[in-house]
């Protein structure tokens, strides 16, 4: 079991760029979530996964956000045309469902200059 | 709306001190409180608590739910250097199909030696 991963730890870009995250759950685990924490505030969700359906998106998530799960396994979350304000720490966390506890991977820090 | 407020936002106690973080929330539909340990990685969980009065203890960390009056305490006995980290308190709506985490603003506990 190696937990969840995200990848990059880090990523530093241009406004107006598009970034894309990605995230390995734990294996068996069929839930899977994006949160997104700012400085100083604790994580807001942004959306979920359930298998490879995604069943609810948060109003934080514009229409420059998008995420996937193909087949079921590992998610991406797109942003399109960067803004200030995105830059934050994304991350991601699985739970096996009906299980309450979410294991969270170590996020990825975006700034966007 | 579902809502998480965390006292203190900041602590800062000496090695060997005992301190109390305080989660108080206003959820439409209880199903669950979490506690989780961030540093600058990924949450890492601590405890769930879902009945009242019902004392969760690891080492030494212990936590107590008052459903009654709608919070939780999260006790540090003897502090150690490597306790300093920021302390999340989440609750899950039961009428939510995703489970998903609402989390409070954090409590920032710096340990000096």
């Amino acid at each position: 079991d190696t937990g969840v991963s995200q990848d990059p730890r880090h990523k530093i870009t241009k406004r107006g760029q598009n970034v894309t995250f990605r995230c390995d759950p734990i294996s068996e685990h069929n839930r899977l979530y994006w949160y997104r924490q700012t400085l100083g505030q604790g994580p807001e969700f942004l959306t979920y996964f359930q298998n490879e359906a995604q069943l609810e998106k948060s109003r934080l998530l514009s229409d420059r956000f998008s995420a996937e799960r193909p087949k079921g396994s590992f998610s991406t979350l797109e942003i399109q045309r960067t803004e200030q304000g995105d830059s934050a720490m994304y991350l991601c966390a699985s739970s096996l469902g009906g299980a309450d506890i979410q294991y969270f991977g170590a996020g990825t820090r975006l700034s966007v200059l | 709306e579902d809502k998480v407020v965390q006292s203190p936002l900041s602590l800062v106690v000496h090695e060997g001190d005992t301190v109390t973080l305080n989660c108080s929330y206003e959820v439409t539909n209880f199903r669950s409180l979490l506690w989780y340990k961030q540093e600058k990685k990924a949450p890492t969980f601590l405890f769930m608590l879902t009945s009242s009065g019902i004392e969760k203890k690891s080492g030494r960390l212990s936590s107590i739910l008052d459903k009654k009056e709608l919070f939780s305490i999260l006790n540090i006995t003897a502090t150690q250097t490597g306790d300093s980290a920021v302390y999340l308190c989440a609750v899950i709506n039961g009428s939510s199909n995703t489970g998903k985490l609402i989390f409070g603003q954090g409590t920032t506990l710096q340990v000096k030696p």
